[in-house]
């Protein structure tokens, strides 16, 4: 199946640094990423739809000045965690449609990013 | 709009017997139906998928799901349910046509007791 590989899996920053997470597909192209966050014990809550080669759409809520996306090229997107603050601890997820499987909706997931801001 | 209802958060089956995870949905057109298992501090693992035809769906590690149209309802389902199936397990939905996000329930988390 197809490979989404996210980097790194695991960060520890201090308050006020920037943190920048990497999501790549490796054997597919994908036009369009998804950036998740989880909380402990719950859902996956979307946070941004990543376009390749335009502007990120943010879902309501999310600080887009915050959240810095970047989709510079078919096969990476990466997520920039400005400024960050305790309450930005969490666990990013991205996510990743085969551009040739637009239609059918199936999304392959990167392996997650633990963000601990101290 | 698209929501996904998981009415439980907690499901424990005895190894060897069979488990259901419920799943409800709700959208304006026709879905496309996903499952998804998550183990801990992993990203998510696709199980299986509902896209159109037959609505009984066989999936990875021996799970299936029943697509009800009239329910609304694709629950998630293993015959003989093993300890390493304890995870937490999650459907999504996304609306047919166009380039839309999935959205996931609140999950599930399956424990499967030896």
């Amino acid at each position: 199946g197809a490979v989404v590989s996210q980097h790194p899996s695991r960060v520890i920053c201090k308050s006020g640094t920037s943190v920048k997470i990497e999501c790549r597909s490796l054997d597919f192209q994908a036009t369009t990423m998804f950036w998740y966050r989880q909380f402990p014990k719950q859902s996956l809550m979307l946070m941004a739809t990543s376009n390749e080669g335009s502007k990120a759409t943010y879902e309501q809520g999310v600080e887009k000045d915050k959240f810095l996306i970047n989709h510079a090229s078919l096969t990476l997107s990466t997520l920039t965690v400005t400024s960050a603050h305790p309450e930005d601890s969490s666990f990013y997820i991205c996510s990743a449609r085969d551009l040739r499987q637009t239609n059918t909706g199936e999304l392959f997931f990167g392996e997650g990013s633990r963000l601990t801001v101290l | 709009a698209q929501s996904v209802a998981q009415p439980e958060d907690q499901v424990n089956v005895a190894e060897g017997n069979p488990l259901t995870v419920k799943c409800t949905y709700s959208v304006s057109g026709n879905p496309y139906l996903f499952w998804y298992v998550q183990y801990p501090n992993r990203g998510l693992q696709f199980l299986l998928k509902y896209i159109t035809g037959d609505n009984l769906v066989k999936g990875s590690y021996g799970f299936e799901a029943e697509f009800n149209k009239s329910q609304t309802s694709f629950h998630l389902k293993k015959p003989s349910a093993l300890v390493s199936d304890s995870a937490l397990y999650f459907c999504a939905v996304r609306d047919q046509g166009g380039n839309t996000p999935l959205v996931f329930g609140k999950g599930t988390r399956l424990s499967v007791i030896a």
